[in-house]
């Protein structure tokens, strides 16, 4: 089966740095995405890595470890508006079509 | 911008009911989802279309069906309505290069059953 980690819920405050963690255990991994959820919304996606190493969009950042079996998110100068919760997500390409399977989430509050 | 819309954002239903939940995408995409997301739980694959007509079962496909006559849209069906269906229901879909994200996802539909 396919099984993914991640903390449930983190907290900062502006201006602040803070890193979400995600392991996973699955087969046919193909790559790490990351989507964020504000309450009431669309998932919407943020990053993907299919390769080792860090990926920067902005002040969001991601990174892959594929040896580890992990990947982090990272958040830099916190906004209130980065209060959400972020999902990573596998890729799995065993069944030859993009099929993700989705953590449970991690809720992050950022506080003034 | 790619556009996915669910035809209801919230919905109430009784035990028994047939129900048809609708999505539809302007983006010619041909991979379409159907999840659910329940507290604690993240998002659960139900089932999966990666063309006209054609389906997939996903993680968690008891008690439901899709239909994909067309390639913009794709239908979610609850046969029997049970109260443990209510939930937050999202369609997303996607461009068909295997393992490439993103995935683009419509507002939800919160569909509770009485």
């Amino acid at each position: 089966g396919q099984s993914l980690e991640q903390p449930s819920e983190v907290t900062a405050v502006e201006g602040a740095i803070v890193q979400i963690n995600c392991t996973y255990q699955t087969s046919g991994f193909y790559g790490l995405s990351w989507y964020q959820q504000h309450d009431g919304g669309a998932p919407t996606f943020l990053s993907y890595n299919a390769l080792d190493g860090l990926e920067e969009t902005g002040r969001f950042s991601s990174f892959l470890s594929r040896s580890d079996s992990y990947g982090y998110l990272l958040l830099q100068e916190l906004q209130m508006k980065d209060s959400a919760s972020y999902f990573c997500a596998v890729s799995l390409m065993n069944t030859g079509f993009q099929k993700l399977v989705f953590g449970t989430g991690t809720r992050l509050l950022v506080s003034p | 911008d790619v556009k996915v819309t669910q035809s209801s954002r919230y919905l109430v239903k009784r035990t028994g009911e047939k129900v048809f939940l609708e999505c539809v995408q302007d983006m010619d995409h041909e991979n379409m989802f159907w999840y659910r997301q329940d507290p604690g739980l993240g998002l659960r694959l139900i089932y999966f279309s990666y063309d006209v007509k054609m389906k997939e079962k996903g993680d968690i496909p008891e008690g439901y069906s899709v239909s994909r006559e067309k390639k913009e849209r794709f239908s979610l069906i609850l046969e029997s309505a049970s109260t443990n269906q209510t939930s937050m229901y999202l369609c997303a879909s996607s461009s068909p290069e295997t393992g490439s994200p993103p995935q683009h996802f419509g507002d939800g539909t919160r569909l509770s059953i009485l």
